[in-house]
């Protein structure tokens, strides 16, 4: 069964300084994307990064890095410069190769209750 | 460009009623998605609509039902609502298989 932890139900990091959230999943499909999302008190799910597995170079997308480790089914997200903006919870999740693959259906983690303190 | 619309924000139902929920994709999205969110299970996949057509479909019972129309907008329904159906559901449209998929805030359901 394809599967998605997230091990850290809450963090919290000082405003400026850098965290790491922890994702693993599992997975038999071989070519897949990888994302982590964001829901800020609002509810709007916001898509914070993306990697496609077979790119080995790990994605940026300005603060925002991941570690993707494909042998070891690891895909990290490390948030820079941390801001009181980013207190949120943070859902890393994969499409579904048992519901056609496509974006359209993830799976996803618990999530991890990030706070960002002044 | 517009983004993703559910209606309505909040709902209120009885057990044993039936409610249904609307999604407006962004425009040109042909992919339609709708999750459940809720404290204990977390994020799940309910159903995902392409062209009008179910794509594929969660584990969900019959009481969850969906559709698509022409404009590519949505609707899911829940009929004989239980109170476990209480829940945030969120609909999210993308253009196709590898495009990224845009979420709407949700429509919070409450069953009493």
């Amino acid at each position: 069964a394809q599967t998605v932890t997230q091990s850290q139900p809450e963090m919290s990091v000082q405003e400026a300084e850098t965290v790491t959230l922890s994702c693993t999943y599992d997975t038999s499909e071989n070519n897949y994307y990888l994302f982590w999302y964001k829901q800020p008190p609002s509810r709007q799910m916001i898509l914070v990064i993306r990697q496609e597995a077979y790119k080995q170079q790990n994605a940026t997308e300005n603060r925002f890095s991941v570690n993707f480790q494909k042998a070891a089914k690891s895909f990290s997200l490390k948030i820079s410069d941390s801001q009181l903006g980013d207190t949120a919870m943070y859902f890393c999740a994969f499409p579904s190769a048992n519901y056609g693959g496509s974006q359209g259906n993830l799976i996803f983690g618990k999530g991890t209750k990030l706070s960002v303190k002044p | 460009k517009a983004g993703v619309t559910q209606t309505p924000r909040y709902l209120i139902k009885t057990r044993g009623q039936q409610v249904t929920l609307s999604c407006s994709p962004i425009s040109g999205h042909r992919s339609v998605s709708w999750y459940q969110q809720t404290p204990g299970q977390g994020l799940q996949f309910l159903f995902e609509y392409f062209s009008e057509t179910q794509r594929n479909k969660g584990n969900f019972p019959g009481r969850f039902s969906g559709r698509q129309f022409s404009n590519s907008r949505s609707e899911m329904n829940v009929s004989t609502l239980e109170l476990g159906d209480s829940a945030l559901y969120l609909c999210a449209s993308s253009p196709g298989r590898d495009g990224e998929a845009f979420f709407g805030q949700g429509t919070r359901l409450t069953v009493v």
